[in-house]
């Protein structure tokens, strides 16, 4: 079974500033999407980047950037200029690529939640 | 274009009272899920819907809680009789399963229930 996990239940960080939070991942699997979703106060999942297994490239989105270690099962989320409204909890989560319907479900991390101080 | 959407955004119950949620995946996205958010358990998986059949109901916590799909456009979960342990935040979230793009899940805003 695929796990993952975030070892940072808390991060702070500096406005204008860069953070990194970490996720690793467990899986035997080969074909697989990786994501991170931020959830506000207001509770809501917000889909902030994702990322293709068979991708080498790392995917960015404006000041959201990850490194995607395959090798090594780690999937960090780097944000750049840090603003006030980057503040939230953020879950890596993981989603198999494999079955001819391309479902399945995601699988989450504990999630870090994200101070950003002015 | 509409996102997901669920009713009600909060409820509050008494103990023993049923709780229908409801959710509207978005158009033309195949799969449904339910997911439900506790401080202490996380985000757990409840059941997920493909082509409105369900799929893997084997995160459904036990006979209280029941899910339909009667169509592509509209799922319920119920809870009944309802305890205070299910005071949760509940997502309901769709995908299209459409190739490569198709496998981001997009979420609703969310259900907070409390059963008091």
């Amino acid at each position: 079974a695929q796990t993952v996990t975030q070892s940072q239940p808390e991060m702070s960080v500096q406005e204008a500033e860069t953070v990194t939070l970490s996720c690793t991942y467990d899986t035997s699997e080969s074909d697989y999407y990786l994501f991170w979703y931020k959830q506000p106060p207001s509770r809501q999942m917000i889909l902030v980047i994702r990322q293709e297994a068979y991708k080498q490239q790392n995917a960015t989105e404006n000041r959201f950037s990850v490194n995607f270690q395959k090798a090594a099962k780690s999937f960090s989320l780097k944000i750049s200029d840090s603003q006030l409204g980057d503040a939230a909890m953020y879950f890596c989560a993981y989603r198999s690529a494999q079955g001819s319907s391309n479902t399945g479900k995601l699988i989450f991390g504990q999630g870090t939640t994200l101070q950003v101080k002015p | 274009d509409a996102g997901v959407i669920q009713s009600p955004r909060h409820e509050v119950t008494e103990m023993g009272q049923e709780v229908t949620l409801r959710c509207k995946p978005i158009s033309g996205h195949n799969s449904l899920f339910w997911y439900r958010q506790t401080m202490m358990r996380g985000l757990e998986l409840l059941i997920y819907f493909n082509n409105n059949v369900p799929i893997d109901d084997s995160g459904m916590p036990e006979d209280r809680f029941s899910a339909k799909m009667p169509n592509a456009s509209f799922s319920t979960l119920k809870i009944q009789p309802s305890e205070p342990r299910d005071s949760a935040v509940y997502f309901c979230a769709s995908s299209s399963g459409q190739g490569r793009r198709g496998n981001t899940i997009y979420f609703g805003e969310g259900s907070w229930l409390t059963v008091v």
